[in-house]
């Protein structure tokens, strides 16, 4: 069984700045089964970023997605008011199908 | 547009049952596999089931084998989660996902439907 593991769990910052988030995973996974959701207090979650380095439809360029085996990272390159939100990675594993996500990180107005 | 909305939510007992629906539009439905994924009240996201575009094959996280039963009706474009023995833990907001092709990611959501397991 795979855990996701983000960090940190909380990441104050401010607007304009740049967000580094985490996800760790317990052993190596593919990158093709790796996403990314962002969920504002209140809504549904979004995706954000599939395949460990691509964008979803409609998701601005300042998001952007890397990382292979067990390391990724989710990066927001300047900081907009709307970003502060948690934010979810996820992992698709076959055979049979598990789902896991891991347990968010909260991203904060400094 | 993708829309998804799910309906059948509500408070029941310990014990108790209910079933989840989940109306899809705006895509080819039967050529999605598809989710539920709940959160509980203030915590994170959790899967709970998917089921391919077929219906013929669902699966489930372990905690829900042998109670919950995932099902789909592609002629109504209808998801169904039959939710037996409800725990107090299954208290939470279930949404339904649509399943990126190939990917395993949820690229459109539900609004959710509040599940209340309560005495």
């Amino acid at each position: 069984e795979i855990v996701l593991t983000q960090s940190p769990g909380t990441l104050s910052l401010s607007p304009g700045e740049r967000a580094t988030l985490s996800c760790r995973a317990s052993q190596s996974v593919s990158s093709s089964y790796l996403a990314w959701y962002q969920q504002k207090p209140g809504q549904v979650p979004r995706l954000l970023i599939y395949g460990a380095s691509s964008r979803a439809t409609g998701i601005p360029d300042r998001f952007s997605g890397s990382g292979s085996g067990t390391d990724f990272t989710l990066r927001i390159s300047r900081l907009e008011p709307e970003d502060f939100a948690m934010y979810y990675c996820q992992h698709y594993g076959s055979s049979p199908p598990v789902y896991t996500f891991g347990q968010g990180t909260k991203l904060e107005i400094k | 547009e993708v829309q998804l909305l799910e309906s059948g939510g509500g408070l029941v007992q310990p014990g108790g049952s209910l079933r989840l629906s989940c109306a899809a539009s705006g895509f080819i439905f039967s050529n999605y596999a598809m989710s539920w994924v709940r959160q509980a009240p203030g915590k994170g996201l959790e899967w709970v089931s998917a089921i391919s575009g077929t219906g013929r094959n669902a699966y489930y996280t372990d905690s829900v084998k042998g109670r919950f039963t995932f099902s789909r009706d592609n002629s109504k474009n209808t998801l169904y989660l039959q939710m037996n023995s409800l725990r107090v833990e299954d208290t939470a907001l279930y949404y339904c996902a649509k399943i990126q092709r190939g990917l395993g990611s949820f690229d459109s959501w539900g609004q959710g439907t509040l599940v209340t397991v309560s005495s």
